[in-house]
């Protein structure tokens, strides 16, 4: 049973860092799934932050593309989340989760999620 | 960039009653790729429905998907206490690449 769990700080201070990590436990990293970052802002919807394989690849939301970075460390079996220049719009739960995909590969959907973690961005 | 639409926001209904929630996206989406889920206060989304009408593991036979194209349909044949919760449609597109989620319905209890 894959099990996913994100680490954090909860506070980060307006237009610094948001930095969290996602590991990864009862499945390898370097397994041909990608692996996303989700986050939902108190009492609203869910929105798509970006995705990650284990070779580095990427795709992230083009509208959080300018400030998000997303990396592996396959030798820990986790991977990380960077949001540069946060603002109280960034004050979420960020969920990191495992993509599974149909035969030729394509992503059909989210099958494993962490617990989520709350991030407030607050002076 | 593909848009869903969901609808209602909330549906009031009674245990036991039908449950039929409606996905409507901007753009044709292959239904391979539209998915549900199922949300409760403080908990992580779980996947419900892949390929717009397969259930995912250990999900219940009643909660079922339909549609193809623009229009797609997520029911819950008869509505038990735990299903009450906030219900989320997704694709995944090609240009850009990435997941997409609709608002969101709310169940909740008449």
């Amino acid at each position: 049973q894959v099990q996913l769990q994100e680490s954090g700080p909860g506070l980060v201070k307006p237009s610094g860092t948001l930095s969290l990590t996602c590991a990864v436990s009862g499945g390898s990293i370097s397994s041909s799934n990608w692996w996303s970052w989700v986050r939902q802002p108190p009492g609203k919807g869910l929105e798509w932050i970006g995705e990650i394989y284990h070779s580095g690849s990427t795709n992230y939301n083009p509208s959080l593309k300018s400030r998000v970075t997303i990396s592996v460390d396959k030798s820990k079996n986790q991977f990380s989340l960077k949001l540069s220049s946060v603002t109280a719009a960034d004050t979420a739960v960020y969920y990191c989760a495992r993509e599974f995909h149909d035969s030729s590969g394509y992503p059909i959907g989210l099958d494993y999620w962490g617990q989520g973690t709350l991030v407030t961005v607050s002076s | 960039e593909i848009v869903l639409t969901q609808s209602p926001g909330t549906l009031s209904l009674s245990p036991g009653e039908r449950a039929t929630l409606s996905c409507r996206a901007s753009q044709s989406v292959s239904s391979s790729y539209l998915a549900w889920y199922q949300q409760k206060p403080g908990q992580a989304p779980r996947l419900l429905i892949y390929g717009a009408s397969s259930r995912a593991t250990g999900i219940p036979d009643r909660f079922s998907g339909s549609g193809s194209g623009t229009d797609f349909t997520l029911t819950i044949s008869r509505l038990e206490p735990e299903d009450f919760a906030v219900y989320y449609c997704q694709q995944y597109g090609s240009s850009p690449r990435g997941f997409t989620f609709g608002p969101g319905t709310k169940v909740d209890i008449k």
